[in-house]
C-alpha cells in the first residue's frame, strides 16, 4: 500500500537559513510520481514540483532544490536561503496508477515551516 | 489566481442534511480532483474525473459522490453529513488525466457541519 511519511511536524529557522524537508514514501508499483506542494496561511495549495520514478534527478528552482533517491524511497525537499515568505505548509505526496487509469495521490501529513525574521 | 473557482467558499449545515459544492475547472482543462483536508485525516485524495467520466478513485465515501459535466465542470454531493465531515475541499484541474501535468488548485470550500 501507499504510505507517505513527513517525520517533520514543524521546522523553526531564521531567515537566510537552509532548511530542508524530508519525505519518505512506500509504493509497491515501478511507476509513480512525487510532489511537493506549499499552502501558505493563507490556505490555498501550490504546486512546487513532480518527479516521476524514473528520473532520479535532482533539480533546482531557484533557491528550492529537490533530492531524489529511489534506494532510501526518498525525495526531500531544500530551501536555499529562507525568507518569511517561505512560511507554509508542506506537503510531499505520492501519485499511483488508480483502478480505472487515471492516478491516485496520497499525501503525507505536512511539515509546518516557520522562518523567522 | 489559479483559474479554477469553487463555489461556495463557506458552507454551514446540520448534520444528516446533504450540500453540493461546486467546481469550474481552467479553461481547457479536462481532468478535475476532488480532495478533502480535514484536521483528523490530513490532506486526502478524494475522486478524479477526466472528460466526463472518472478515472481514479480515492478515499470516497459511500456518502459522497461527484460528476462531471459536459461543460467539464464538477460537482462533489455529501450526503448524511456528520459532524467529521466538516472540513475544507479543494478542487483541481488539469490539462490531461494523468500525473504529467500540473493540478492547479481552487481557493476551496470550507464545510462546516454543527
Amino acid at each position: 500500500a501507499q504510505k507517505v511519511t513527513q517525520a517533520q511536524t514543524e521546522i523553526s529557522v531564521v531567515e537566510k537559513e537552509d532548511v530542508t524537508l524530508d519525505c519518505v514514501y512506500e509504493t509497491r508499483d515501478t511507476t509513480y510520481y512525487l510532489f511537493w506542494y506549499k499552502q501558505p496561511p493563507s490556505g490555498e495549495l501550490v504546486f512546487l514540483i513532480r518527479r516521476n520514478s524514473f528520473d532520479e534527478q535532482n533539480e533546482i528552482s531557484g533557491r528550492y532544490s529537490w533530492n531524489f533517491q529511489k534506494s532510501t524511497s526518498s525525495f526531500n525537499f531544500t530551501i536555499t536561503a529562507s525568507q518569511v515568505v517561505d512560511s507554509a505548509v508542506y506537503f510531499c505526496a505520492l501519485s499511483e496508477k488508480g483502478n480505472t487509469g487515471g492516478f491516485k495521490t496520497i499525501f503525507g501529513a505536512g511539515t509546518r515551516l516557520f522562518v523567522k525574521a | 489566481d489559479s483559474g479554477v473557482t469553487q463555489t461556495p467558499k463557506h458552507l454551514i449545515t446540520a448534520t444528516g442534511q446533504r450540500v453540493t459544492l461546486r467546481c469550474s475547472p481552467r479553461s481547457g482543462d479536462l481532468s478535475v480532483y476532488w480532495y478533502q483536508q480535514s484536521l483528523d485525516q490530513g490532506l486526502q485524495f478524494l475522486i478524479q474525473y477526466y472528460n466526463g467520466e472518472e478515472r481514479a478513485k480515492g478515499n470516497i465515501l459511500e456518502r459522497f459522490s461527484a460528476q462531471q459535466f459536459p461543460d467539464l465542470h464538477s460537482e462533489l454531493n455529501l450526503s448524511s453529513l456528520e459532524l467529521g465531515d466538516s472540513a475544507l475541499y479543494f478542487c483541481a484541474s488539469s490539462v490531461g488525466a494523468g500525473t504529467t501535468d500540473t493540478q492547479y488548485f481552487g481557493p476551496g470550500t470550507r464545510l462546516t457541519v454543527l
